[in-house]
This record gives C-alpha cells, sequence and structure tokens, in this order.
C-alpha cells in the first residue's frame, strides 16, 4: 500500500520536553513537507525538502527542526523553545515541480498538558 | 503578494442541490490551483487541480472546478450535493512569487443538511 505514515496519531508533551513526529512515505517522492493546522486558519508551512539532506524554512519555522537523512523519512522535532506547540501537524509529500498536487498523512494531534 | 481568499467561513446546501465552493487568488504570472478536502481529524485528499487547458476541470467524487481568469477565482462546483460531501474545503495556489510553494486558503466548511 503506497502511502504517507505519520505516527503517533496523538501525542502529548510536557512543558519544556522536545518531541519528534515521524513522516514516512513510500511514493518515492523526492518533495516533503511539514504544516502546522489551527483552527480558522488553514495550513502553515514549518519546513520543507526538495532533496535528500537539504531542507528549508517555511513561514513558521521558529522552535521547530527537522532533518532528511532518507529520502523515505521527515521527521519534525518539535522543541521547547516552540512557545505554542498544541496543534494539529500535518507531513506531505510531492514529485518535485509546480505542477504536481502533495499528498498527505493522516496528521499528528499534539498537545501540551 | 501571494494570497488565497475563500470568503465563506461556512457554506450550508441542502442535499441534492447545486453546492459551490468559493475561492480567489492573487499570484504573479500563470497560477497553479488545487482543491483538497479534509474530513474531521483527518489529512487532506486532493480533488482536482488546475495547470492549463480547459478552464473547466473535473475532479474526484463528482466534483468540479471552474478557472476564471480574469476574476482571478477558481470557485468548486457539484451539481448534486451529498450529506457524505460535508467536511473542510481548501484552496491552493503555486506561483513563482512562493518559489511554487503551495499557498493555502483558510477552508471552508461546507455542511450538506439532509
Amino acid at each position: 500500500d503506497g502511502g504517507i505514515t505519520q505516527s503517533p496519531k496523538y501525542l502529548f508533551r510536557k512543558e519544556g520536553q522536545n518531541v519528534t513526529l515521524s513522516c514516512e512515505q513510500n511514493l518515492n517522492h523526492d518533495a516533503m513537507y511539514w504544516y502546522r493546522q489551527d483552527p480558522g486558519q488553514g495550513l502553515r508551512l514549518i519546513y520543507y525538502s526538495q532533496i535528500v539532506n537539504d531542507f528549508q524554512k517555511g513561514d513558521i519555522a521558529e522552535g521547530y527542526s527537522v532533518s532528511r537523512e532518507k529520502k523515505e523519512s521527515f521527521p519534525l522535532t518539535v522543541t521547547s523553545a516552540q512557545k505554542n506547540p498544541t496543534a494539529f501537524y500535518l507531513c506531505a509529500s510531492s514529485i518535485s515541480g509546480a505542477l504536481t498536487e502533495a499528498f498527505f498523512g493522516q496528521g499528528t494531534r499534539l498537545t501540551v498538558v | 503578494a501571494q494570497s488565497v481568499a475563500q470568503p465563506e467561513d461556512q457554506v450550508n446546501v441542502a442535499e441534492g442541490n447545486p453546492l459551490t465552493v468559493k475561492c480567489t487568488y492573487s499570484v504573479s504570472g500563470n497560477p497553479y490551483l488545487f482543491w483538497y478536502v479534509q474530513y474531521p481529524n483527518r489529512g487532506l485528499q486532493f480533488l482536482l487541480k488546475y495547470i492549463t487547458g480547459d478552464n473547466l476541470v473535473k475532479g474526484s467524487y463528482g466534483f468540479e472546478a471552474e478557472f476564471n481568469k480574469s476574476q482571478t477565482s477558481f470557485h468548486l462546483k457539484k451539481p448534486s450535493a451529498l450529506v457524505s460531501d460535508s467536511a473542510l474545503y481548501f484552496c491552493a495556489v503555486r506561483g513563482m512569487d512562493s518559489n511554487y510553494q503551495l499557498i493555502w486558503g483558510a477552508g471552508t466548511k461546507l455542511i450538506i443538511k439532509p
């Protein structure tokens, strides 16, 4: 079954902790993305990567970090520097290029407790 | 600056009636336009896209969208709504202003009443 897998589906973080969200794809896509979704605000781009070992900051990268050591994997770490991390996080991938649609995982809901 | 507007937070339609979800955009150069649907606590699913060619684009689940260059719009339509169409709908655009990264509208909640 081809697709994007995000884990876990639900994640709880204590104040001051770092947490890592997993994103794996078997679609052989070069480009991968992380978005944050808050109610009424649409999707905001955190980081994206168009090739292995390279990634760029999106619009709201502060307090987040990523790595892209393998084509299939693009984990997102939410650090303690992110002051308001409670949100729904979506990972996506696509074939590189302007004309292509993105495919999304099922999301991870992160809650600070 | 590149942007996408979905002017309605919510659209209510009776089952069986036609539906329209509005989207307007602002982008330099040629726009590449997309519609996605999101069900509660799920990821987004691709519905359709406009790249070039025919202004009427057909997509999944009976949806279609009409590209109007003069009005810079890309409204999503369906001739006969189903209760199962109730979901959150997002319009997005790629343009050269943002290095072709997707710029998203805020989303429109579509409610289909039986």
